[in-house]
């Protein structure tokens, strides 16, 4: 079985513009989060998706914004970037929000804003 | 606040046994992780508690203390593939995971 999948794996950017990251989660999971990883730092909590409606929000600006599709698939949104902005981008599904299921990781996208 | 505290490096020999610790003061607690990060990867799932105790899973153990606020990670007969960081996350009354900056072990021969 596939795990989780994230496009593009690294990306370079220009401050200023815009990202969207994508990321599909395990079949069968319905929810998705998104962090952002620092080099050197834990990942910080970004969003929250279940049955693509969101179910969180960590301290993030509103440049940052996120959605859910029908097929629990996920796109993170980054607009006016700024350099640090700079970080690696993880997307982790579960089958719950909540209870006991552990969240599995994609690979990650590695964005540059230059 | 919510605040996850780890020692930010440890040093342990091939072999031997490591204790890597974790304090943390959050809004509620529903569970805590422990992950493992090898450099330039994602975070991979090694441990969870809930319950005050020990969890044992191999060479790696963790134990829980939800009345001191405390959590620890034991990893028996290292080996040099361990050398990675160790993440400490806590999930929160929201069910959101807050992370800790993470353990970052060398594995010396």
């Amino acid at each position: 079985d596939a795990g989780v999948t994230q496009s593009p794996t690294h990306l370079i950017k220009t401050r200023g513009q815009q990202v969207t990251l994508r990321c599909s989660p395990i079949s069968g999971h319905k929810s998705v989060s998104w962090y952002q990883q620092v080099l050197g730092q834990g990942p910080q909590f970004i969003f929250q998706y279940y049955e693509k409606e969101e179910r969180g929000r960590g301290n993030f600006p509103d440049r940052f914004s996120a959605r859910q599709f029908p097929n629990y698939s996920s796109e993170l949104n980054v607009n006016a970037l700024l350099l640090g902005d700079s970080a690696l981008y993880l997307c982790a599904s579960s089958f719950t929000p909540a209870g006991v299921s552990e969240q599995f990781f994609g690979p990650g996208t590695r964005l540059t804003v230059l | 606040g919510q605040n996850i505290d780890q020692p930010t490096e440890m040093t342990a020999t091939e072999g031997a046994i490591v204790q890597i610790n974790c304090t943390y003061q959050t809004s509620g607690f529903n569970g805590l992780f422990w992950y493992q990060q090898h450099a330039g990867e994602a975070p991979t799932f090694l441990s969870y508690n809930v319950l005050d105790g020990l969890e044992e899973k191999g060479r790696f153990s963790s134990f829980l203390s939800r009345s001191k606020g405390y959590s620890y990670l034991l990893l028996k007969e290292l080996q040099m593939k361990d050398s990675a960081s160790y993440l400490c996350a806590v999930r929160d009354s929201n069910y959101q995971l807050i992370w800790g900056a993470g353990t970052k072990l060398i594995i010396k021969p």
